[in-house]
């Protein structure tokens, strides 16, 4: 069944450790789009990518960093962690505007 | 650049009842779609219904539905019997170009 998956689900880490978070879908799609999360459950787009080794940097500055070298992987980077980026993390990708976006299940980060 | 705003950061409403979740938008643009999204607590955020502005007639999807004002730039969702299932975090959003603009989200809390 065409999907997207994050992992892992939830990760506790300690400060100054780098982090992988991965994103892959089997849609084949062009599109896709990192979100952070904050407590309040507002989304802000921190990165997104419109095709193999193209991406961009969203609304939301963020000391992540992104990489799509296969259409379907898009693995975000912390590569030092800090408390500051203890939050939700949402991967999404899209065919089209008409279908608007599928998402992941999302990545709960805490760093300690 | 536009921008989505939902009114009500909370609602709630007594199983079985009818509610109505407001969300407004501001954009130069024509062409257009608007979503409405569901993120139950911490599960997958899923599209409930989608509306395309060069449609008249409102979109209707089971227990789901939308007042949209093209004029007014409203697109509200009107959940009718509300069942338990339906507590969750709601996002209007808005696609334009290549990405999709969320509103701030409003928290339902459905009533046994």
């Amino acid at each position: 069944e065409a999907d997207i998956y994050q992992t892992p689900r939830y990760l506790v880490i300690g400060t100054g450790k780098k982090i992988t978070l991965e994103c892959s879908q089997t849609m084949g799609h062009d599109k896709m789009y990192w979100y952070q999360q904050d407590p309040g459950m507002e989304l802000h787009l921190i990165h997104y990518s419109y095709g193999v080794n193209s991406t961009e940097k969203g609304d939301l500055s963020s000391e992540s960093t992104v990489s799509r070298i296969r259409t379907e992987h898009f693995p975000l980077t912390l590569e030092s962690a800090r408390p500051s980026h203890t939050s939700q993390y949402l991967c999404a990708s899209s065919e089209d505007r008409v279908r608007g976006y599928t998402f992941g299940s999302g990545t709960r980060l805490t760093v300690v | 650049a536009q921008t989505v705003t939902q009114s009500q950061p909370e609602m709630s409403v007594q199983e079985a009842e009818t509610v109505t979740l407001s969300c407004t938008y501001d954009t130069s643009e024509s062409d257009y779609y608007l979503f409405w999204y569901k993120q139950p607590p911490s599960r997958q955020m899923i599209l409930v219904i989608r509306q395309e502005a060069y449609k008249q007639q409102n979109a209707t999807e089971n227990r789901f539905s939308v007042n949209f004002q093209k004029a007014a730039k409203s697109f509200s969702l009107k959940i009718s019997d509300s069942q338990l299932g339906d507590a969750a975090m709601y996002f209007c959003a808005f696609f334009g170009n290549e990405k999709l603009t969320f509103g701030t989200g409003t928290r339902l809390t459905i009533i046994p």
